[in-house]
């Protein structure tokens, strides 16, 4: 059972352009929603995470989206450069842990062309 | 660099066998997660320990088991391997339980199993 699904499977933006990431999950025990960058060979970074009280969070060019209501949460990417090229993962976890730690999307294969 | 130690980074062993996957977490993490990445199923969640006990269980099969030990840093045996197991394995850990505020996971740069 896939508990957090994560669209597109992949991405090409223009330098300079808006990258979208979208996810929505269905467990709403969910309250702790990261996002994590992976580049080749290396493992997981947390980039961004943010919790259901608030429904926007920004740090940098990156912005996470949060909708309660509809139990979907995006990432943007402001102003994308060719070293953003990675794969992301939108992740779900209950405070305190729950049964499955952190629940992943099946991430984003993100390209910015230069 | 993420602080967490794994090794062996590659590793290649026939069907049938059976191999040891080491980690080593942060200095003052307590807790251990073991993950899978595969290109067809994504991370996949295996087990996680805190502090030398287990805590949870996700899709990790009966041929896989894990342990962390005293001085916190863990193991995940896989026996009987099939052609299937191969993947990337993930250990990863933090301060506290997965979610809780402030606890940020942090990944191991993974260990490559090729199972021929």
């Amino acid at each position: 059972q896939q508990q957090v699904k994560q669209s597109p499977q992949s991405l090409i933006v223009q330098k300079g352009g808006i990258s979208i990431i979208n996810c929505a999950y269905e467990n709403t025990a969910f309250d702790y929603f990261p996002w994590y960058q992976q580049f080749p060979g290396k493992g997981p970074a947390l980039l961004i995470a943010i919790r259901p009280d608030v429904s926007e969070k920004k740090e940098g060019r990156f912005t996470i989206s949060f909708n309660k209501s509809a139990k979907q949460f995006s990432l943007h990417i402001m102003d994308s450069q060719p070293g953003d090229s990675a794969t992301y993962f939108c992740a779900a976890s209950i405070a305190g842990g729950g049964a499955d730690g952190l629940t992943f999307g099946k991430g984003t294969h993100l390209i910015i062309q230069p | 660099d993420s602080g967490v130690t794994q090794t062996p980074k590659h590793l290649i062993t026939a069907t049938g066998q059976r191999v040891t996957l080491r980690c080593s977490p942060r200095s003052g993490d307590l807790s251990v997660y073991w993950y899978q990445q595969s290109l067809d199923q994504g991370l996949q969640f295996l087990i996680q320990y805190y502090n030398g006990e287990e805590r949870a269980k996700g899709n990790i099969l009966e041929r896989f088991s894990a342990q962390q030990f005293p001085d916190l840093h863990s193991e995940l045996n896989l026996s009987s391997l099939e052609l299937g197991d191969s993947a990337l394995y993930f250990c990863a850990s933090s301060v506290d339980l997965a979610g809780a505020p402030g606890n940020t996971i942090y990944f191991g740069e993974g260990s490559w199993l090729t199972v021929v």
